[in-house]
């Protein structure tokens, strides 16, 4: 069982939509969560983390996990063209885990 | 403030022939990281120096595969001699609060 799952999409929806996108993982001694989005042809880029259980907001984006069933989302709202891009999810130790990512397309 | 930077931007290089790869960190970020993504794969974890010491190079694929980090600066990642498995895609990242990476743009290896 891989450590860290995401649906590779890609996930295409309208401009305006909220968007949710998920991740499951297998470790419990997991206790924190970033959020990476990258642009085609560029490298990881750090949007926000968050501590198992719970919820945090940073302007149109909200990171939430739950610790009980291994499962973490980032929400999106408004979403812009912008944010189309790949998302990941790897758990926060001293190495970065990651997973497929989830391909988002905002479409105007 | 510079961010992260990786030279060169892309690489076509022979199978036998060797590269090096370059890292340079934000300035005075102690720990420096190397990853690589292959074609269809995740981002993997290749090795962690914490300024001049190497703290962990589980993810290191072989012997053909060296990392240096001279005076706790910026890092190089040669590979020799290089096969067509080793294309892909050579991240940096580099942090001073361990868990807060961030990564450069990326070198593009291509072993024909």
């Amino acid at each position: 069982q891989k450590e860290v799952e995401q649906d590779p999409g890609p996930l295409s929806v309208p401009e305006g939509a909220i968007v949710s996108l998920n991740c499951t993982y297998s470790n419990s001694a997991f206790q924190y969560f970033m959020w990476y989005r990258q642009y085609s042809r560029k490298g990881p880029e750090l949007l926000m983390y968050t501590y198992s259980s719970g919820n945090k907001e940073d302007g149109r984006f909200t990171a939430q996990v739950d610790k009980s069933s291994k499962y973490i989302s980032l929400f999106i709202r408004d979403s812009q063209p912008s944010d189309s891009a790949t998302y990941l999810c790897p758990p926060r130790t001293d190495k970065l885990i990651f997973g497929t990512g989830t391909r988002l397309q905002v479409f105007p | 403030e510079a961010g992260v930077t990786q030279f060169p931007s892309h690489s076509v290089i022979e199978k036998g022939q060797t590269v090096t790869l370059r890292c340079d960190p934000i300035s005075g970020h102690d720990n420096l990281y190397w990853y690589r993504r292959v074609m269809g794969k995740e981002i993997k974890f290749l090795l962690h120096f914490v300024k001049e010491s190497k703290q962990d190079e589980s993810g290191m694929p072989n012997n053909r595969f060296l990392a240096e980090r001279t005076g706790g600066t910026y890092s190089t990642l040669k590979v020799q001699p290089a096969e067509l498995e080793d294309s892909g895609v050579y991240f940096c990242a580099s942090s001073q609060v361990i868990y807060e990476q961030y990564f450069g743009p990326g070198t593009r290896l291509t072993v024909t």
